[in-house]
């Protein structure tokens, strides 16, 4: 069964600190992994990534994607208020299905 | 143009009542899917659709819950005879197709926040 394992559960930060968000996991059949900030209901989509290496970057947020390690990670740089959320890892695999990390809820305070 | 929508916002229903929720993907999009959130959970997958098929059903939590989808665009979740345990967001996603590239990039709408009291 595929698997998404993010960490923190959750992380309180200072504005203006850099966080790093961890997701790795496990799948049968690995297509991509995504991104998503999740504020309210809608998760918004922010990153995919599907070759080990590549960072993808916008503005103060990058992620890169180790598929050796099976593993992921997001940078936020010089955080702000409107960063809180809750940051979601996912995982295509079979037949395009997401699954899901539990999440890690980012609140940032000033 | 115009995103993921989806009806009702909200939806109060007593138990053992059946309920409706549609879901309007982005236009062009071939793949839909659902998605449920219960609270403090991560997103757990129910159902997708590719045109009018859906291949997989494995996510659907008992044979309460059934989904179609009707002319290629919008699809209806229903959930029969609900339980207080079917209490959540239903979240649907829309991508261009199931295949690669930005195939696997999904969507989501506002979601439908479903309370069985």
């Amino acid at each position: 069964e595929d698997k998404v394992v993010q960490s923190p559960l959750s992380l309180v930060v200072h504005e203006g600190d850099t966080v790093t968000l961890n997701c790795s996991y496990e799948v049968t059949n690995f297509r991509s992994l995504l991104w998503y900030k999740q504020e309210k209901k809608a998760p918004t989509f922010l990153f995919m990534l599907t070759s080990s290496g590549i960072e993808k970057k916008s503005g103060r947020l990058s992620s890169i994607l180790d598929k050796k390690e099976l593993f992921s990670i997001l940078n936020i740089t010089a955080t702000q208020t409107g960063d809180s959320a809750v940051y979601l890892c996912a995982n295509t695999g079979t037949a395009s299905k997401l699954t899901f990390g539990t999440g890690t809820r980012l609140q940032v305070t000033l | 143009g115009a995103g993921v929508s989806q009806s009702p916002s909200n939806k109060v229903t007593e138990k053992g009542k059946d309920v409706e929720l549609r879901c309007d993907p982005i236009s062009g999009h071939t793949a839909l899917y659902w998605y449920r959130q219960s609270l403090g959970q991560g997103l757990e997958f129910l159902i997708y659709f590719q045109g009018n098929s859906a291949p997989d059903k494995s996510g659907l939590p008992s044979d309460r819950f059934s989904a179609e989808r009707t002319g290629g665009s919008v699809s209806t979740l229903t959930i029969q005879r609900t339980q207080q345990e079917d209490s959540a967001v239903y979240l649907c996603a829309s991508s261009l197709s199931l295949a690669g590239g930005r195939g696997y990039e999904q969507y989501f709408g506002p979601g439908t926040r479903l309370t069985v009291t």
